[in-house]
């Protein structure tokens, strides 16, 4: 089975600053594909980035971009200029890429991150 | 707009009953999925459904139960087996069950469960 581990319970980063939130996770597949959901607080998921375990090159969107080192089995995520809104919770999550597993997620615990003026 | 409806946002029950919570989506989607979200422990797969009339049970389906007669609705009942029942639960739906890269889930606002 896949795990997924999130270190850090809690962390704060100043308005404008550039944060790393880190993820680790363990499987025996090859192929999978790795996320970033942010939880504000109305709880609503919201999906922040994707990678696929087959692309080397890192995602970005905007302001987040990952370092996915699959040697490592980390998948960490990089906010760049932190601005007030991005006071949430962030939850890494895994998906096995065979067939059969549906969209099924494995979460990691969450990192509460603080954004500070 | 498109999206996932859920309700009650808020449900209080007492030792015993059973509660249902309310998923509805607008999106087309073939696959929803019932997470539940402890306090440190992240969310966790209760059950998924891939196609109408057809679920699965996910890593903690004891005590809960699920049903899919029409494709846009999947109803969680948190029957009194199930042994802790406080809780967020989320309800998420993706186009379809397999593993595309590009089917990501979508989620609903969630709804608290507690019990009385």
């Amino acid at each position: 089975a896949q795990t997924v581990t999130q270190s850090q319970p809690e962390m704060s980063v100043q308005e404008a600053e550039t944060v790393t939130l880190s993820c680790t996770y363990d499987t025996s597949e090859s192929d999978y594909y790795l996320f970033w959901y942010k939880q504000p607080p109305s709880r609503q998921m919201i999906l922040v980035i994707r990678q696929e375990a087959y692309k080397q090159q890192n995602a970005t969107e905007n302001r987040f971009s990952v370092n996915f080192q699959k040697a490592a089995k980390s998948f960490s995520l990089k906010i760049s200029d932190s601005q007030l809104g991005d006071a949430a919770m962030y939850f890494c999550a895994y998906r096995s890429a065979y067939t059969g597993t549906a969209s099924k997620l494995t979460f990691g615990t969450g990192t509460r991150l603080q954004v500070t003026l | 707009d498109g999206g996932i409806t859920q309700s009650p946002k808020y449900l209080f029950r007492k030792e015993g009953q059973n509660v249902t919570l309310s998923c509805e989506q607008n999106l087309n989607h073939d696959a929803m999925y019932w997470y539940r979200q402890d306090p440190g422990q992240g969310l966790r797969l209760i059950y998924y459904s891939q196609i109408v009339n057809d679920f699965q049970k996910g890593d903690i389906a004891e005590g809960y139960s699920v049903s899919r007669e029409k494709k846009e609705s999947f109803p969680l009942t948190v029957t009194s087996a199930q042994k802790n029942p406080t809780a967020f639960y989320l309800c998420a739906s993706s186009i379809n069950g397999d593993y595309s890269g590009a089917n990501v889930l979508t989620f609903g606002a969630g709804s608290r469960l507690t019990v009385l």
